[in-house]
């Protein structure tokens, strides 16, 4: 079956610094792969999200690209904040349609320093 | 525009008892997926509802049943509690028909089973 595997944290970095969390992936077909994101006492929000092979997703200066190849959608900053302190979640959907489960792999928790 | 609204935020019960937890999608989604998110985990698929009947399910077992509305919100419910039922349980919604493959997590019921 599905699944998603993310390095272990907690990844702990002092402010400016260049933010990579891997995350790899095992899936049959082409999937939809996702960075979710889970500040301290509450839910998932989305990050970014790429839906086909070589697609590039960002948001708020985070990235990754949907690498087929490799079976990768490595996350990245070139320069974090405090306030991106919080756990990190890569996740799959397989399939094209609506009935498609989320798959999560177990998080990557970041602390950022000053 | 409301999001996902769950309730209660937190809740308290006894091993064998039953709880009911309940979600309102966000506005214009008519599917409701829920996740079960234990400590220092990633959420795991518990099942998802459209057009009021369970489409698809995850591993887990018969004590996990739920229900649809026809105004799209939805119930889990989980019988003769165990201890290792105590998790953050997630409310995540979307609109079947929408090629944008994103769903809209709530910010979750925290159970804990004493």
């Amino acid at each position: 079956g599905n699944s998603v595997t993310q390095m272990e944290g907690p990844v702990t970095l002092s402010e400016e610094a260049f933010l990579t969390i891997n995350c790899t992936y095992t899936a049959t077909g082409y999937p939809s792969l996702f960075w979710y994101v889970q500040y301290p006492g509450e839910g998932l929000q989305l990050l970014l999200k790429a839906t086909k092979a070589d697609d590039k997703g960002s948001n708020k200066g985070f990235e990754a690209t949907y690498r087929k190849e490799t079976t990768s959608f490595h996350l990245e900053k070139g320069s974090v904040q405090v306030s991106d302190s919080a756990v990190y979640f890569c996740a799959l959907r397989g399939g094209n349609t609506g009935f498609q489960k989320l798959v999560f792999g177990t998080g990557t928790r970041l602390l950022v320093s000053p | 525009d409301a999001g996902v609204t769950q309730s209660p935020t937190h809740l308290i019960k006894t091993r064998g008892q039953q709880v009911t937890l309940r979600c309102s999608p966000k506005s214009g989604h008519d599917t409701v997926s829920w996740y079960q998110q234990a400590l220092g985990q990633g959420p795991q698929f518990i099942f998802q509802y459209y057009e009021e009947e369970e489409r698809q399910r995850g591993n887990f077992p018969d004590r996990f049943s739920g229900h649809q509305f026809p105004n799209y919100s939805s119930e889990l419910n989980v019988n003769a509690l165990l201890l290792g039922d105590s998790a953050l349980y997630l409310c995540a919604s979307s609109y079947i028909d929408k090629d944008s493959y994103g769903y809209t997590f709530g910010s979750g019921t925290r159970l804990t089973v004493v």
